[in-house]
């Protein structure tokens, strides 16, 4: 059964930093693509970075690109997305998904983890 | 950026009533990489569709797709009470991958 787990999240001041995690199990994770969803309080979805299969290929919402940046543990079937700078809209629970086949389309989701800026 | 608009906002109906939620891109999307996703109060999404019209492992038949270049419908034929949640397209033809903004079902 695949599973994707997410930590990290929590309250965070404006300026302030956090990094997610994703432990991922139930697939061979080496092989799939990666990426971050978003979806603030009572919003829709927000795509937000994806990694290749290997780590060494990574993509960026423009809302994020220069703060945010996605890593990949392949032996450690881990996921990571490290936030700097980070700001009230940002708030939101960020999901962890699988992606089929390297092509944006996902099949399985996290359950979530909430990231909330606020002073 | 493909922009996705999906109408209506929400929609009113009874169980047995067979709604068509409808999404519109601002561009041609490529190969027809169109996809639906429900999501229900305090769960993580979850695929329905993909291609435009073909139904993902698991999904009851009463769930059709159509559609493609810029007009794509989701249509449910009978709706069962576990149908009543939120629906989402999502183009993965284009760069950055981008979503509608969501139809609520609601139970009339």
């Amino acid at each position: 059964e695949v599973q994707l787990v997410e930590s990290g999240g929590g309250l965070v001041q404006p300026g302030g930093s956090l990094r997610l995690s994703c432990a991922a199990s139930g697939f061979t994770f080496r092989i799939y693509s990666m990426s971050w969803v978003r979806q603030a309080p009572g919003k829709g979805l927000e795509w937000v970075s994806a990694v290749s299969d290997s780590g060494g290929r990574m993509w960026y919402a423009d809302s994020v690109k220069g703060r945010f940046t996605v890593s990949r543990d392949n032996p450690k079937n881990t996921l990571y997305l490290q936030m700097n700078s980070l700001r009230a809209e940002d708030t939101a629970v960020y999901y962890c998904v699988k992606e089929v086949d390297h092509n944006g389309l996902f099949d399985y989701w996290g359950q979530g983890t909430l990231v909330t800026v606020s002073s | 950026e493909v922009v996705l608009t999906q109408s209506p906002g929400t929609l009113s109906l009874s169980p047995g009533e067979g709604p068509t939620l409808s999404c519109r891109a601002s561009q041609s999307v490529s190969s027809s990489k169109l996809a639906w996703y429900q999501q229900k109060p305090g769960q993580a999404p979850r695929l329905l569709i993909y291609g435009a019209s073909r139904r993902a492992t698991g999904i009851p038949d009463r769930f059709s797709g159509s559609g493609s270049g810029t007009d794509f419908t989701l249509t449910i034929s009978r709706l069962e009470p576990e149908d009543f949640a939120v629906y989402y397209c999502q183009q993965y033809g284009n760069s950055p991958l981008t979503f509608g903004q969501g139809t609520k079902l609601e139970i009339k």
